[in-house]
């Protein structure tokens, strides 16, 4: 059981170039959340999704896309890097119910030069 | 004024103090509560959910009061291992979609 899987680690990329990030989850999860952490910011959501299909945006959505084509996947695209994108992104899920917490992946490290 | 406030610290005591946190939050709608413990780069980990009548779990204690929109942890007998950035957490969408608001954390160190 792998729980929430995020790739790749670490990542540079130039600015204007586009990317994916991956997260994949092996807990048959309902919920879905890509967050990001810059210091002193603490965590901001990016976007979410309640299920395959759905999607929806959280609070820092711009320059940001994403699609929930399966329970598993919830890949995050960054369409445009910016330096401001420059951050820590964290993938997360959870069963459906408001009693459940998040389980997160491991993180990717993200820096546009 | 954000949604979720905590007193960053850091918090610095002794092993086997006793320590509480605070955390106040804006919408009285918020259905659940949550502490994750989040360790230097690492991923934020469940601590524990917060339940309306308090929950206990070992050494740690949570509490809700929804009157007054403010959450509490408190950590007895710390170690050295309690050392890390709390955060609190809190669902504030009142349309059953779920969507997690965090506190900007606590950081402890627990001193030898």
């Amino acid at each position: 059981n792998a729980g929430v899987t995020q790739t790749p680690k670490f990542q540079v990329l130039k600015t204007g170039q586009s990317m994916t990030l991956q997260c994949a989850q092996d807990m048959n999860h309902e919920y879905m959340s890509w967050y990001r952490q810059d210091p002193g910011m603490g965590l901001r959501l990016i976007h979410y999704s309640v299920g395959a299909g759905i999607t929806d945006q959280g609070e820092v959505p711009n320059g940001y896309n994403v699609s929930r084509s399966t329970t598993e996947d919830f890949p995050l695209r960054l369409l445009s890097a910016a330096p401001s994108q420059t951050s820590v992104y964290f993938c997360a899920s959870s069963r459906a119910g408001t009693v459940y917490g998040y389980t997160f992946g491991s993180g990717t490290r993200l820096t546009v030069v | 004024r954000k949604e979720v406030e905590q007193d960053p610290g850091p918090f610095n005591v002794p092993e086997g103090a006793t320590v509480a946190f605070n955390c106040t939050y804006s919408n009285s709608a918020s259905q659940s509560f949550f502490w994750y413990r989040q360790d230097c780069r690492k991923e934020p980990k469940l601590l524990m959910s917060v339940y309306s009548s308090g929950n206990e779990d070992g050494r740690f204690t949570a509490q809700l009061n929804r009157a007054s929109q403010y959450i509490s942890l408190l950590i007895r007998d710390s170690k050295l291992s309690d050392s890390a950035t709390y955060l609190c957490v809190v669902n504030l969408g009142s349309t059953g979609r779920r969507a997690l608001t965090f506190g900007s954390g606590t950081r402890l160190q627990v001193q030898p």
